[in-house]
């Protein structure tokens, strides 16, 4: 059974730091691309950031560019999310999400990791 | 890129037919046949029913199936139960470095 499991989630003041994690597991994690949703409260999706199986592809949307870092440790089945300069507008849960292998769907989804940044 | 416009809500009795739209541009729904439409639960992660604009995943029941026509799509759930009460998003790839994936508003599906 595809699993997978966010954590990092907190409370954060603005400007500050936060390094989120998904563990994988129920499938060979180094084979799929991940990526990172998030969902500010009472609002819909937005997609953040995807990183390519072996990392060798790397997107971000412009809302996080230059303050957010996707990486991922294939040997770990891990995937993680660094967020730096957060601002109030970054509060949201964050889901990662795994896209299916041969297509472009994001099939599997954890259940969130809730992000605060306030002062 | 600008998300996807679904409607705000739909409503419909218990075994009735509701259709859900979801209008994009041709950078993303009219570009690409790589539309899937999520189920969402106060509460709950997103939950993919329909892939690939028409594709159902294993164990969604048949009574949700998805269409394509330019930039709009549209998912119809048949004879509607209390459980299709949630929030429905659609969800494009974009291709765009800084736009993946777009996805759409959101839709309250209420059973009357």
């Amino acid at each position: 059974e595809v699993q997978l499991v966010e954590s990092g989630g907190g409370l954060v003041k603005p400007g500050g730091s936060l390094r989120l994690s998904c563990a994988a597991s129920g499938f060979t994690f180094s084979s799929y691309s991940m990526n990172w949703v998030r969902q500010a409260p009472g609002k819909g999706l937005e997609w953040v950031s995807s990183i390519s199986s072996s990392s060798s592809y790397i997107y971000y949307a412009d809302s996080v560019k230059g303050r957010f870092t996707i990486s991922r440790d294939n040997a770990k089945n891990s995937l993680y999310l660094q967020m730096n300069s957060l601002r109030a507008e970054d509060t949201a849960v964050y889901y990662c999400a795994r896209r299916d292998y041969g297509d472009y769907v994001l099939d599997y989804w954890g259940q969130g990791t809730l992000v605060t940044v306030s002062s | 890129q600008s998300a996807l416009t679904q409607p705000r809500s739909v409503s419909g009795s218990p075994g009735q037919s509701v259709t859900i739209s979801c209008t994009g541009t041709s950078s993303d729904v009219g570009g690409y046949n790589y539309v899937s439409w999520y189920q969402q639960h106060p509460g709950k992660a997103p939950k993919l029913m329909i892939y690939d604009v028409s594709k159902r995943p294993s164990g969604v029941p048949d009574r949700f199936s998805g269409s394509k026509s330019g930039n709009t799509a549209s998912l119809t759930i048949s004879g509607l139960q209390a459980e299709d009460e949630a929030d429905y998003y659609c969800c494009s790839y974009a291709g765009s470095y800084t736009s993946l994936y777009v996805f759409g508003t959101g839709t309250k599906v209420t059973v009357l």
